[in-house]
């Protein structure tokens, strides 16, 4: 069965600080996708990042890096400095491959970050 | 501009009174689904639409109904809302199977009393 796990509901972090979130994904499929999103106070739901399970490179955009471990099937989000802006909640998510299952996205229960000034 | 748009933004409504949800989207997409947002639970799929007159459950459908008559546009419909319904619900579309990203719209939050 697919399942996604955020094991941390809350964290707050003071403006600078680093801050990583984690997330940790079950799939029995060998080809699959994962995703973060955002999720500010506004509401809406903004695409960070789209991984595919072949590709184990890290990834750096920005204040923003990812750290995908199919070894540990983890895949990480780490706010380098993090800025008051960062306040939201952020959403991993898993897709498998084969087409039944493509058209759904697991999520998460979501990582709410508080970054204070 | 590539959007995704939902209306009404916000509802609050009775037991029992059917509503409707619009869902429309002007990228061409094949594939649009709704998700609704519970704290705790993350976003679970309610229904899916891999192409026009093609629909299918998701994880949870009991209570709505969704048709895709047109491309562009994905109605989620609730036929005799109740409380439980009260959530936070997302249009996605994307452009077909496989790795595409999934694209959100704005959200609809309806209160059910």
């Amino acid at each position: 069965a697919q399942k996604v796990t955020q094991a941390q509901t809350e964290i707050s972090v003071v403006e600078k600080e680093d801050v990583t979130l984690d997330c940790v994904y079950e799939t029995r499929d060998t080809t699959y996708y994962l995703f973060w999103y955002k999720q500010p106070p506004s509401g809406e739901l903004v695409f960070l990042i789209r991984r595919n399970s072949f590709d184990e490179q890290n990834e750096i955009s920005g204040r923003y890096s990812w750290n995908f471990q199919k070894s540990t099937s983890s895949f990480n989000f780490t706010i380098t400095a993090s800025q008051v802006v960062d306040s939201a909640v952020y959403f991993c998510a898993l897709s498998e491959a084969w087409e039944d299952s493509s058209y759904k996205l697991i999520f998460g229960s979501g990582t709410r970050l508080l970054v204070r000034p | 501009e590539a959007q995704v748009t939902q209306n009404p933004r916000y509802l609050i409504t009775v037991t029992g009174k059917k509503l409707t949800v619009t869902c429309s989207q002007n990228m061409n997409h094949e594939y649009m689904s709704w998700y609704r947002q519970d704290p705790g639970l993350g976003l679970r799929q309610i229904y899916y639409s891999m192409n026009v007159e093609v629909t299918d459950k998701g994880d949870v459908p009991e209570g709505y109904k969704v048709s895709r008559k047109e491309k562009r546009n994905f109605p989620l419909i609730l036929e005799s809302p109740s409380p439980n319904q009260t959530s936070l619900y997302f249009c996605a579309t994307k452009r077909g199977p496989g790795s595409d990203t999934q694209y959100f719209g704005p959200g609809t939050r309806l209160t059910v009393l």
